[in-house]
């Protein structure tokens, strides 16, 4: 039972490259969100996902894109990465039932964009 | 949308001493609220929880108070030890929510 995995836990880009990040659940969960962490600004939500096939925007999205065509899975891709969006980015996944439970995070990735 | 905040900001205590972290929120619909820790170089991890119905909850060394009324949830940490020392987060949430808004976080040094 590896809960909430990230792949993968460090890279390094260059402007204008792609990338995906993979958040991989193993808990059945429906919610499933990336936050992104930069020094003294806490976890900031990009996008999030209720169910298999939904996504929606959270308070940062631009830049990010985002797919759930697994339920297990969630992914975020920048498209031309920018230095601005160097940062840590965590997956976090919660049941999504009605009564409100724990969200449970990944490790993280650490993304450096030069 | 929930506008969240954390104080104090950072936080230095002797090893022994409490430590309070406050949390405000503005949603009044709110009806969850979590703690949660982060060590270095890991993703948060819950701690403790609190739901409306209840004022107060406590597990050993930790234990969170909530005022509706007033809109604020404070953790409370006794007896500090060295891996007491984290950012921790709040994260207030209401059912019709579909996200998880964080604070801003505090830093807790706890000095041996």
């Amino acid at each position: 039972n590896a809960g909430v995995t990230q792949t993968p836990k460090f890279r390094v880009l260059k402007t204008g490259q792609s990338m995906t990040l993979l958040c991989a659940q193993d808990m059945n969960h429906e919610y499933m969100y990336w936050y992104r962490q930069d020094p003294g600004m806490g976890l900031r939500l990009i996008h999030y996902s209720v169910g298999e096939g939904t996504t929606a925007k959270g308070e940062v999205p631009d830049g990010y894109n985002v797919s759930r065509l697994k339920k297990q899975n969630f992914l975020l891709g920048l498209e031309s990465a920018a230095p601005s969006q160097t940062s840590v980015y965590f997956c976090a996944t919660q049941t999504g039932t009605l009564v409100n439970t724990e969200a449970f995070f990944g490790q993280g990735t650490r993304l450096t964009v030069v | 949308g929930e506008n969240v905040e954390q104080h104090p900001s950072t936080l230095s205590v002797q090893e022994g001493d409490s430590a309070v972290i406050k949390c405000t929120y503005s949603d009044s619909a709110s009806n969850y609220f979590p703690w949660y820790k982060q060590e270095l170089g890991k993703g948060p991890q819950l701690i403790i929880d609190i739901r409306s119905n209840v004022g107060e909850k406590k597990d050993q060394r930790i234990a969170v108070t909530l005022n509706k009324t007033a809109k604020h949830f404070s953790l409370h940490i006794t007896e500090t030890q060295p891996e007491d020392s984290a950012v921790y987060f709040c994260a207030p949430r209401n059912n019709y929510g579909q996200n998880f808004v964080f604070g801003p976080g505090t830093r807790l040094s706890v000095l041996p």
